[in-house]
């Protein structure tokens, strides 16, 4: 296979809890790595990206580290808040190929 | 600057129909491309644009039918519209040459629905 998978297609997480949301990518080449963000309505917006391996991504208490040896670029927070309610995507870009997305739900 | 625009916001075709899916950007951006987003699919490439007058083709293409005369605009044609191609179409860009992007910015989708 050639894809980005994401495992879960909704988490329910109260808010302060942490959170990951899980994304591995399957490619021969080094992509750069993103996360993108949809609110209800609106395109897609970058949140976060790593260019190469053992890079980071950050941004709003996100964090994502690029890590080739397991293929994978998991989106973490310590403690999520309900304006983080949104559809997260994965992506690579030798090919543009997005993951299936998850939605992120914050319980009050 | 208002960014990537995209027009209409909603149409409803019948099938064999044709139409247009108008995008444009005004941050003389070269990379320019089409997506289709469909309940757990994610984001699907149709076609993509490095430059005014270079198309080639995405994950999705058949169907669909693009041109590239000036560097703002990037127009989305379906020549004989299909049920399957119900979905909320969204166009972005980046100032990223060549082929492998880093940040695009999309626009606000363009959502269709074909009976």
């Amino acid at each position: 296979g050639d894809s980005v998978v994401q495992t879960e297609g909704q988490v329910l997480p109260s808010e302060g809890d942490s959170l990951i949301v899980n994304c591995s990518y399957e490619t021969t080449q080094y992509p750069s790595l993103f996360w993108y963000v949809q609110y209800p309505g609106e395109g897609p917006q970058l949140h976060l990206k790593a260019m190469k391996a053992n890079d980071k991504g950050r941004n709003k208490g996100f964090e994502a580290m690029y890590r080739k040896e397991t293929t994978s670029f998991h989106l973490e927070k310590d403690s999520v808040q309900e304006s983080d309610s949104a559809v997260y995507f994965c992506a690579r870009n030798n090919d543009m190929r997005f993951g299936a997305g998850t939605r992120l739900t914050v319980k009050p | 600057n208002a960014g990537v625009t995209q027009t209409p916001k909603f149409q409803v075709l019948k099938t064999g129909q044709s139409m247009t899916l108008q995008c444009a950007q005004d941050m003389n951006h070269e990379y320019m491309s089409w997506y289709r987003q469909d309940p757990g699919m994610g984001l699907r490439l149709i076609h993509y644009s490095v430059g005014a007058g270079i198309t080639d083709q995405g994950e999705v293409p058949n169907g669909y039918n693009v041109s590239r005369s000036t560097t703002e605009d990037f127009p989305l044609r379906l020549l004989s519209a299909a049920p399957s191609q119900t979905s909320v179409y969204f166009c972005a860009s980046s100032s990223t040459p060549g082929q492998f992007q880093e940040t695009q910015y999309f626009g606000p989708g363009t959502r269709l629905l074909v009976l």
